[in-house]
């Protein structure tokens, strides 16, 4: 079955510079989620994207950006990239049903140096 | 709010004994639970969840969890635990009198080892 797909895989930028993760969901479903996770951290939620349209939002640096394309794909933007920002970034989808399942990508790791 | 607690940061079991995973829980409005995996430099995997009806919930790889409602918990459990099934357990929360597209909240996480 496909899965949620992540790229790139593995990302280094320096302070300051800015990046672009993307998402693609799994077939059908119309909303997608961003995770960060730190080191030894459980994933903390970011953003959410139902139908195009932003959900939910969480722990979101304002230096961050998101959204949700019509083919339903998700782009994380991440400028003045800092220290900190390092970290495994998981994308999730689900069918936006109350009860559906988050589906998780493999992750993005982005080391910041 | 909601907020999920595991309260071992580790669990060792010996290859072939029973294993538990705790986990407890706190949301506003029904709750929906989940559990799910992550080895490794890896993404996280969905093992199983519990939404309504029956407490004991099977899923993937031989896993089992219970939904107790007085006791606000849904442990994971596994009758024979395996080597490979040591990796870092999450367990995650939803409020179900939310709208559909709410987050998840994680809990913290349970390192299990099976020792051979």
């Amino acid at each position: 079955a496909a899965g949620v797909i992540q790229s790139p895989r593995h990302l280094i930028k320096e302070k300051r510079e800015t990046a672009t993760l993307k998402c693609y969901p799994i077939p059908r479903h119309d909303t997608v989620y961003w995770y960060q996770q730190g080191p030894g951290q459980d994933p903390q939620f970011l953003i959410s994207f139902y139908e195009k349209m932003q959900s939910d939002k969480g722990s979101i640096p304002d230096r961050f950006s998101a959204q949700q394309f019509s083919d339903y794909h998700s782009e994380l933007n991440m400028s003045s990239l800092e220290l900190g920002d390092s970290a495994l970034y998981f994308c999730a989808s689900s069918s936006g049903l109350r009860t559906d399942t988050q589906y998780f990508g493999p992750g993005t790791r982005l080391t910041v140096l | 709010a909601q907020s999920v607690a595991q309260p071992e940061d580790q669990v060792n079991v010996a290859e072939g004994n029973p294993l538990t995973v705790k986990c407890t829980y706190s949301v506003s409005g029904n709750p929906y639970l989940f559990w799910y995996v992550q080895y490794p430099n890896r993404g996280l995997q969905f093992l199983l969840k519990y939404i309504t009806g029956d407490n004991l919930v099977k899923g993937s790889y031989g896993f089992e969890a219970e939904f107790n409602k007085s006791q606000t918990s849904f442990h994971l459990k596994k009758p024979s635990a395996l080597v490979s099934d040591s990796a870092l357990y999450f367990c995650a929360v939803r409020d179900g009198g939310k709208t559909s597209y709410d987050k998840v909240i994680f809990g913290p996480g349970t390192s299990l080892s099976v020792i051979p």
